[in-house]
């Protein structure tokens, strides 16, 4: 049972404009969430977070959005870079805070 | 400092045999998780160890095993290979075993089965 779906496999974006990917969740007691970015043969790297708490979080070109009510978040990149090419994976903790719960990823291709 | 190291990082089993995989922590990180990445389901839970204990489990059958030792070096063991376990194994470490900390990952063990 995915829990946290993204529902856009793939993105397509040229360099300069803005990237937006979005996530959504159905367990309502998640309240913390997390993008991370991942380079073929390479873990995920953390990218950015948000508490429950927060409507939006701000990392230089990143910012993430929460709505709680329509269990929704969305990654914007601003300006878009070649390098942000990479497979993005949003996740989820909840209450227990042992596991997060990932999303299948979208794929961001930033072409020049 | 050194990130989380996972060896071996890549091997080739056939089915019915077992793997080990090993994991070592960033220095100071005393929670280890293992995570499957395939290409169909994306990163699946394993399980989490926080000072030698398992702390919760994934929704994987018994075959998949893991351990954390007392220098907070975790190894996970899959028994009877399957080909359906043909996949990216991912260790991750944290400071704390509750709570918000953010989750380092190692650049994983990429199982074959034949």
């Amino acid at each position: 049972d995915q829990q946290v779906k993204q529902n856009s496999p793939s993105l397509s974006v040229q360099e300069g404009r803005i990237s937006i990917l979005n996530c959504d969740y159905t367990n309502s007691m998640f309240d913390y969430f997390l993008w991370y970015k991942k380079y073929p043969a390479e873990g995920p790297t953390f990218l950015i977070s948000i508490s429950s708490i927060k409507d939006k979080n701000e990392d230089g070109r990143f910012t993430v959005f929460l709505n709680k009510s329509a269990k929704h978040l969305s990654l914007h990149i601003v300006p878009s870079q070649p390098g942000d090419s990479a497979v993005y994976f949003c996740a989820a903790s909840g209450n227990s805070g042992y596991a997060l719960n990932f999303g299948k990823g979208t794929s961001l291709l930033v072409t020049p | 400092k050194a990130g989380v190291t996972q060896t071996p990082r890549y091997l080739i089993k056939t089915r019915g045999q077992q793997v080990t995989l090993s994991c070592s922590p960033i220095s100071g990180h005393r929670s280890v998780s293992w995570y499957q990445q395939t290409p169909g389901q994306g990163l699946q839970f394993l399980f989490e160890y926080f000072s030698e204990t398992q702390r919760n489990k994934g929704n994987f059958p018994g075959r998949f095993s893991g351990r954390q030792f007392s220098n907070s070096r975790s190894e996970m063991n899959v028994s009877t290979l399957e080909l359906g376990d043909s996949a990216l194994y991912l260790c991750a470490s944290r400071i704390r075993g509750l709570g918000t900390g953010e989750l380092f990952f190692g650049e994983g063990s990429r199982l074959t089965v034949l």
